[in-house]
């Protein structure tokens, strides 16, 4: 079945840094990959997502990029600013299957 | 109006003891699922209904029993608690298909504490 790795398990960056966190997936018909953001004590929150027939796609300070040959995709946080901290999670979707796999997630936190 | 809601927020509860959890979502979505997040923050599927029918059972045991009335509810029966059965159990529901098919809004998680 479909196993999905993230990096780093925790983050911290000055506020106006950029942030990475980066996943690799094991099933090539993967055709989903969504990032969510979870704040303390509240549900995970989709932030953005891209399917598998686009390479990147953003949306203002946030983007996704993915390399389907290498299977790993990459969450990219611009100019971030102290209420992006959270604990992200990656997650794919394996063709056909009603689920999503998460990654282990990662702590990012923003110095002001 | 919240979109998928979890009752209760918070659950305490003997070993031994059996306790439910419900989940509404009014998204008009007609998949819903159950997720396990651990206490390392690693979360897991543990079930998924499409139209009141069990798709996934991803080898949870079957002290678990999710029950379905209707396409807008999945709730959770856990018979017999363990210590282990300690952690946050997360609703989510979507579209099975469409554009916006296997996008999965959560609730906002219901804290299970085993005592």
């Amino acid at each position: 079945g479909e196993n999905v790795e993230q990096h780093p398990s925790t983050l911290s960056v000055q506020e106006g840094d950029s942030a990475v966190i980066k996943c690799t997936y094991s099933d090539s018909a993967s055709n989903y990959f969504p990032w969510y953001k979870q704040e303390l004590g509240k549900g995970p929150q989709l932030i953005i997502d891209i399917r598998s027939n686009v390479g990147e796609k953003k949306d203002q300070r946030i983007a996704v990029t993915l390399n389907k040959t290498a299977k790993h995709f990459s969450l990219h946080i611009t100019e971030t600013q102290p209420e992006d901290s959270a604990v992200y999670f990656c997650a794919a979707a394996p063709q056909g299957a009603q689920k999503l796999v998460f990654g282990q997630g990662t702590r990012l936190t923003i110095n002001p | 109006d919240t979109a998928v809601s979890q009752t209760p927020k918070y659950l305490v509860t003997q070993m031994g003891n059996d306790k439910s959890i419900k989940c509404e979502q009014n998204l008009g979505h007609d998949t819903m699922y159950w997720y396990k997040q651990d206490s390392k923050k690693f979360l897991k599927i543990m079930f998924s209904y499409n139209n009141k029918e069990l798709i996934i059972n991803e080898t949870v045991p079957n002290r678990f029993s999710p029950k379905s009335p209707d396409k807008a509810h999945l709730n959770l029966h856990i018979n017999s608690l363990e210590l282990g059965d300690s952690a946050v159990y997360f609703c989510a529901s979507s579209r099975r298909g469409g554009l916006a098919k296997n996008i999965q809004y959560f609730g906002a998680g219901t804290r299970l504490s085993v005592l």
